[in-house]
């Protein structure tokens, strides 16, 4: 399979603080991708950080990229209790049409 | 961006029944994509729908059991056949827009499947 593994499964934090995630995956890749989806509802793009790139930012969220250890993670600086919701990343596999989604981190953030 | 309308977004059905899944872009797209979502799940791709083409399906699922048709460039319809308890998920559409020399995709809000 070439589904994405992330961890923690779950993260619960206080508001405030800051969450990190993390994804692994096994193939060569295009780009990497992280969703956002708000009980059991669509997926929203967040943010996407290519192959060739090792740290993105984009306000409160910060994503890095090792290709070598096929790694990424999604840090979400001063939690928000609207940022409640489960966290996907997902793999443009070079040579697939598709995006391989991972397993998903379900983050609460306690006010 | 693309914005997605799919509907119905919850639905309860009968065993065996069938139910179709109609999926709406506020643009012409040429890719795009249906998945299912069991219970506390990640996506599965079930299948692509490019118009003018048959469905390409993903292992593990078949036309007859999830027909899909694609008659333009802004709508699709997935059917979930003949179904079974085990059919109950979130269905969701997506479509795949090239933005920032990448390709990203655009979700619909899903339709909640449950069958009794």
């Amino acid at each position: 399979s070439q589904q994405g593994e992330e961890d923690p499964q779950a993260l619960s934090i206080q508001e405030g603080e800051n969450a990190t995630m993390n994804c692994s995956y096994k193939t060569s890749i295009n780009n990497l991708q992280w969703y956002r989806q708000n009980s059991g509802r669509g997926l929203v793009h967040l943010i996407l950080i290519r192959s060739n790139e090792r740290e993105k930012h984009s306000g409160r969220l910060r994503v890095t990229l090792d290709t070598s250890k096929k790694s990424s993670s999604l840090l979400i600086t001063a939690s928000r209790a609207a940022d409640t919701a489960s966290y996907f990343c997902a793999t443009d596999v070079t040579g697939a049409n598709n995006l391989f989604f991972g397993t998903g981190t379900r983050l609460t953030v306690i006010p | 961006s693309a914005v997605i309308s799919q509907k119905p977004s919850r639905d309860i059905c009968q065993r065996g029944t069938s139910l179709t899944i109609q999926c709406q872009v506020d643009s012409q797209v040429t890719m795009m994509f249906w998945y299912r979502q069991q219970p506390g799940q990640s996506l599965t791709l079930i299948a692509t729908a490019n118009q003018g083409s048959e469905a390409t399906y993903e292992s593990g699922f078949v036309i007859d059991k999830f027909p899909i048709s694609r008659p333009n460039l802004t709508f699709s319809t997935l059917t979930v056949s003949n179904m079974s308890p085990e059919d109950s998920s979130i269905y969701l559409c997506s479509v795949e827009v090239f933005w920032d020399r990448e390709n990203i995709q655009y979700f619909g809000a899903g339709t909640r499947l449950s069958v009794l």
